[in-house]
């Protein structure tokens, strides 16, 4: 089975500096990756993915992410975060099955400090 | 184009009672979705549909927990009776597989945030 780790609850960054989110990963056999979004009373939305090829993968609103095979790791990255950044993001593996679904992590809130 | 409808947004009961939340998927998808997200938590899969068929519900609670989706496109999930402890956010989502890899972009409705009493 899958499990996904986000280390940090909550991340607290000043608006323009840059951020990561953490993420790990276990699983016994090759996985695919994603960060969703989630800001306050809305669904979740698709930032990225990381299904095959290159191990930087970018995504929307200027987010990107680097997958380490050797550190079953998913880092999430912004070099300039904006107020409108503030939400909930998670972390999600699925395997490379056809009948396995996402596995969610426990998410990490963004906190934009003016 | 419309994304993925849920209603109601909010819903508040009285525990033992039963409750219904209704998911309109993205026109043309072919799978659905039901999660629980309980608070500070990630989503949960309760149920999974290809067209009509669950495929996956092994996280349904199914004592006490129901779905349907009729004709392959609207889908009703229900708790009769509900607990203290369903307090959470229903979310829909559906997506359009057509193969390997699964679940490689599921849209998500707004959820209903559903508080037992």
């Amino acid at each position: 089975a899958q499990s996904v780790t986000q280390l940090d609850s909550q991340v607290p960054v000043f608006e323009e500096a840059p951020v990561e989110l953490r993420c790990n990963y276990s699983s016994s056999v090759s996985v695919y990756l994603f960060w969703y979004v989630q800001y306050p009373n809305q669904g979740l939305q698709l930032l990225l993915k990381y299904l095959s090829g290159s191990t930087l993968v970018k995504g929307i609103n200027g987010f990107e992410a680097e997958f380490n095979k050797s550190q079953t790791s998913f880092h999430l990255r912004k070099p300039s975060v904006h107020i409108s950044d503030t939400a909930e993001y998670f972390c999600a593996v699925s395997a490379m099955n056809r009948d396995d679904k996402i596995i969610f992590g426990k998410g990490t809130r963004l906190h934009i400090l003016p | 184009e419309a994304g993925v409808v849920q209603s109601p947004r909010y819903k508040i009961i009285e525990k033992k009672q039963p409750v219904a939340f209704w998911c309109n998927p993205i026109s043309g998808h072919n799978t659905l979705y039901w999660y629980r997200q309980n608070l500070g938590q990630g989503p949960e899969l309760l149920i999974r549909y290809e067209n009509e068929e669950a495929v996956d519900d092994s996280q349904l609670p199914k004592d006490r927990f129901s779905a349907e989706r009729l004709k392959g496109v609207d889908s009703t999930l229900k708790i009769q009776p509900a607990e203290l402890g369903d307090s959470a956010v229903y979310l829909c989502a559906s997506s359009l597989d057509q193969g390997v890899p699964l679940n490689t972009e599921a849209f998500f409705g707004q959820g209903t945030r559903l508080t037992v009493v």
